[in-house]
């Protein structure tokens, strides 16, 4: 059974730092892209970053560039959102999710509140 | 950057009726086009992909149309576990890749 765990959300001040985890079981890692979407609350989907199966291609969407850096490690089946620089509006449930392209399965997320 | 129109915002719909869900895309998307439900505290789950093709285990009564800038989402017979919300997203030009902002069905 594919399973994806988001953890190391949290509270956080503006202007701070967070690092989110997924890990992945069920499935060959090492073979798949990976996404991070965020769901603020009440809010519709919002896509955040992608990485490449060997981690040397990746991609984030604009409000978050150059602040948020994703990363993974195939050794221990784990997908990373390093999150700095954090604002108010980065606050979200934070979901990995599998594939690049269109996401067949996802975590059940993470919520980052970025308050004072 | 890919505009996703959703209609309508709302849609109130009897147990047992038929639901259809409109998704618009601000330029060709060709068939690279998802759908997904959300019930409230959920992921999302994935319904349709390549505008046609349910994922594994998804019912029949869920089925995707249209291709270019203009689809829909059919749901045949609502159940009473329908009752959610929809987005659809396309994953033909990225990044980013964009998601409609959603239809909630609900019950009438």
């Amino acid at each position: 059974e594919v399973q994806l765990l988001e953890s190391g959300g949290g509270l956080v001040q503006p202007g701070g730092s967070l690092r989110l985890s997924c890990a992945a079981s069920g499935f060959t890692f090492s073979s798949y892209d990976m996404t991070w979407v965020r769901q603020a609350p009440g809010k519709g989907l919002e896509w955040v970053s992608a990485i490449s199966i060997s981690g040397s291609t990746t991609t984030y969407g604009d409000s978050v560039k150059g602040r948020f850096t994703i990363s993974r490690d195939n050794s221990k089946n784990t997908l990373y959102l390093q999150m700095s620089s954090l604002r108010v509006e980065d606050t979200a449930v934070y979901f990995c999710a599998r594939r690049y392209d269109f996401w067949d399965y996802w975590g059940q997320g993470t919520l980052v509140t970025v308050s004072p | 950057e890919i505009v996703m129109t959703q209609s309508p915002a709302t849609l109130s719909v009897s147990p047992g009726e038929r639901a259809t869900l409109s998704c618009r895309a601000s330029q060709s998307v060709g068939n690279n086009l998802a759908w997904y439900q959300q019930k409230p505290g959920q992921a999302p789950r994935l319904l349709v992909y390549g505008a046609f093709t349910r994922a594994t285990g998804i019912p029949a009564r869920f089925s995707g149309s249209g291709s270019g800038t203009e689809f829909t989402l059919t749901i045949s017979s609502l159940q009473s576990e329908d009752f959610a919300v929809y987005y659809c997203q396309q994953y033909d030009k990225w990044p980013p890749r964009t998601f409609g902002q959603g239809t909630k069905v609900e019950v009438k």
